[in-house]
């Protein structure tokens, strides 16, 4: 998982509640992505970040915002406009877009 | 369409053997290719990144190859361990810097 923390590794929510996952990045990396996972699907793109402050959608960002205002970290809130949430996340890094990804070790979420 | 596809879904063999994955793709414009291992309930990890120019990559026990011109990859395990039970994804990126990500095919070692 090299030096990419994701917490916690589990976590409920009651539906209409706003949650938020963290990640956070030792490895001096300017870009961070969050993607989802579901079973039987690869990887989709949430948000990314290519420097602090910046952020861009990725394939499904709907119901989903980020912040980066540290290099280090990048948080991610599922709103409870987000309307199937149940997922695992998974936070990644690289040292530019153009490089391969490092990622941690995913947080399950699970609304009920 | 950019699409990344892999073969088979999923793979069952005995300890010690041998096993070959593949990863054909439709990405255009292609930049790298990448394979990562990701653990039941962990983050992938990266095995292998090649580029245009590169055929062939090895990593301890692992091999992936790339023919750019057929747009296929294949990912070879030698003499399997129980360790190398997981989920295998093959990640096509383009050089605008668009990642596609396969589905993976779960390998399953058995004793």
């Amino acid at each position: 998982d090299g030096g990419i923390t994701q917490s916690p590794k589990y976590l409920f929510r009651k539906e209409g509640q706003n949650v938020t996952l963290s990640c956070e990045q030792n490895l001096n990396h300017d870009a961070m992505y969050w993607y989802r996972q579901d079973p039987g699907q690869g990887l989709r793109l949430i948000y990314y970040s290519q420097i602090v402050n910046d952020f861009q959608k990725g394939d499904i960002a709907e119901g989903y915002s980020v912040s980066r205002e540290k290099k280090e970290s990048f948080p991610l809130t599922v709103t409870s406009a987000q309307k199937n949430p149940t997922a695992f996340y998974l936070c990644a890094s690289s040292m530019t877009r153009y490089y391969e990804q490092y990622f941690g070790p995913g947080t399950r979420l699970t609304v009920t | 369409k950019n699409q990344v596809e892999q073969s088979p879904q999923s793979l069952i063999i005995l300890e010690g053997k041998n096993c070959t994955l593949q990863c054909n793709y439709t990405v255009s414009p292609f930049s790298n290719l990448r394979w990562y291992k990701q653990d039941t309930g962990r983050g992938p990890v990266s095995l292998t990144i090649m580029t245009f120019s590169e055929n062939t990559k090895s990593n301890g026990r692992y091999t992936a190859t790339l023919d750019a011109d057929t747009k296929q990859s294949s990912l070879h395990i030698t003499a399997s361990q129980l360790s190398d039970s997981a989920s295998y994804i093959c990640v096509v990126a383009r050089r605008d810097d668009k990642i596609i990500f396969g589905k993976g095919t779960r390998l399953h070692i058995l004793p």
